[in-house]
């Protein structure tokens, strides 16, 4: 199985600061025949359903505001907020669809410092 | 607009079964693979299983969790999917999610099941 390791478990940020989260994956999500990632990134707030914001790595949905951004490949991934607004906050977790078992890291909770 | 619809939770005791439906519309359900998820209360995210879509043989994979005791199916010309959840245990109580494809877009509300005596 793919283990999904995400640091930090929390971040306070200020408002309009950026904040950053973490994702290493245990083993390659890069499929080398389409040069993809198969790593999706998903803000959950409280009481409601997870939303998928990003996935092929940085691939932002539509509609999705253009502070969030993710990167990285192979095994090492970020998802950035570049200015943390009070609406950003929530749980963020990556996940990877690579093969099977699909494996979430942890959660990283976001706040307004 | 894409919309997926999940139902059939409720207070199940443990050992007994429980179906749940996920009813989607506003794309073509057949092309596509249902992932179901699930979250325990105060918990993390958890794969259950997904169904491929009909172009892929609408073959099924499951975590080891569940596999043996859950199944999923779907009817594609009434565009709902199944979890077929057998032989409950407390640790299965969680709101269960479904989603289109792997990479989970959209979500549906989720329907909450608890297992309890």
């Amino acid at each position: 199985d793919i283990v999904m390791t995400q640091s930090p478990d929390s971040l306070a940020v200020s408002l309009g600061e950026r904040a950053t989260i973490n994702c290493k994956s245990s083993q390659t999500v890069l499929y080398s025949s389409n040069n993809k990632n198969y790593l999706a990134w998903y803000q959950q707030k409280p009481g409601q359903p997870p939303k998928l914001l990003i996935h092929w790595a940085s691939m932002r949905e539509s509609g999705v505001p253009d502070r969030f951004s993710g990167g990285g490949s192979g095994t090492d991934f970020t998802l950035t907020i570049s200015s943390l607004q009070t609406e950003d906050v929530a749980v963020y977790y990556c996940q990877q669809y690579y093969n099977s078992p699909l494996t979430f890291g942890g959660g990283t909770k976001v706040e307004i410092k | 607009e894409v919309q997926l619809v999940e139902s059939g939770g409720g207070l199940v005791q443990p050992g007994r079964s429980v179906r749940l439906s996920c009813i989607a519309s506003g794309f073509s359900f057949g092309d596509y693979a249902i992932t179901w998820f699930r979250q325990a209360p105060g918990k993390g995210l958890e794969w259950v299983g997904f169904i491929r879509g009909k172009p892929y043989g609408g073959t099924t994979e499951y975590a080891a969790s569940v596999k043996g005791r859950f199944s999923i199916s779907r009817d594609d010309s009434k565009s709902i999917a199944y979890l077929q959840m057998d032989s409950l245990k407390t640790d299965d109580t969680a709101v269960y999610y479904c989603t289109r494809g792997p990479a989970g877009d959209p979500w549906g509300q989720g329907t909450l099941v608890t297992v309890s005596s």
